[in-house]
């Protein structure tokens, strides 16, 4: 059975230094990976998709199969990336989406 | 706009009663979920849709129902509410084959 892993529930950083939110996922086939934000109990917004390869807001995610990672990086964090993040994983021919638990994103001025 | 609906925002019941949670997108897609989001859990999926009249079991479909006799419409259905499902719950859709999730704006349910 696939499953999502964020280890940390609450990250707290200083404004301007950088982030790495961890995810690890657990799958037997070809994932697809993907970071969803959520500001202040908002809907959940897509952030990343592991195969568009983009970077958002300066957030950046490399999927790391031998690691079975999926860490969400930016190099200096701002106060408005203060939200809920969620890795999530698409498997089971596009029909099942996985989340973690959640890691809660915290920058202070 | 493209967008999904759900309603309502906020609703209090009382145990066993029914009710049921609407969600409506525009967007023409043929998958639609429903998750419910609680502390140190994340999202959990309830039930999705990969069409009309194509529906399943997500991680957690005790106690919840849907239906989707229309492809915009996928209505969530509490047959008999209990204090266990006080929680906040999502809809979502987007395109077969994969792709990012369009969220609807939550319903914050209360069950007495």
């Amino acid at each position: 059975a696939q499953r999502v892993t964020q280890p940390e529930k609450l990250l707290s950083v200083f404004k301007g230094a950088p982030v790495e939110l961890k995810c690890n996922y657990s799958y037997s086939g070809s994932p697809e990976l993907f970071w969803y934000v959520q500001y202040s109990r908002q809907r959940l917004q897509l952030l990343l998709r592991h195969i568009s390869r983009e970077s958002i807001k300066g957030f950046t995610a490399d999927l790391n199969k031998g690691e079975t990672s999926f860490h969400l990086k930016k190099p200096f964090a701002q106060e408005e990336d203060s939200a809920m993040y969620y890795c999530a994983l698409l498997s089971g021919g596009y029909q099942k989406v996985t989340f973690g638990t959640g890691t809660k994103l915290q920058v202070i001025p | 706009e493209a967008q999904v609906t759900q309603n309502p925002r906020y609703l209090i019941t009382v145990t066993g009663k029914k009710l049921t949670v609407t969600c409506s997108q525009n967007m023409n897609h043929e998958y639609m979920s429903w998750y419910r989001q609680d502390p140190g859990l994340g999202l959990r999926q309830i039930y999705y849709s990969m069409n009309v009249e194509v529906t399943d079991k997500g991680d957690v479909p005790e106690g919840y129902k849907v239906s989707r006799k229309e492809k915009r419409n996928f209505p969530l259905i509490l047959e008999s509410p209990s204090p266990n499902q006080t929680s906040l719950y999502f809809c979502a859709s987007r395109r077969t084959g994969g792709g990012k999730l369009f969220f609807g704006s939550g319903t914050q349910l209360s069950v007495l």
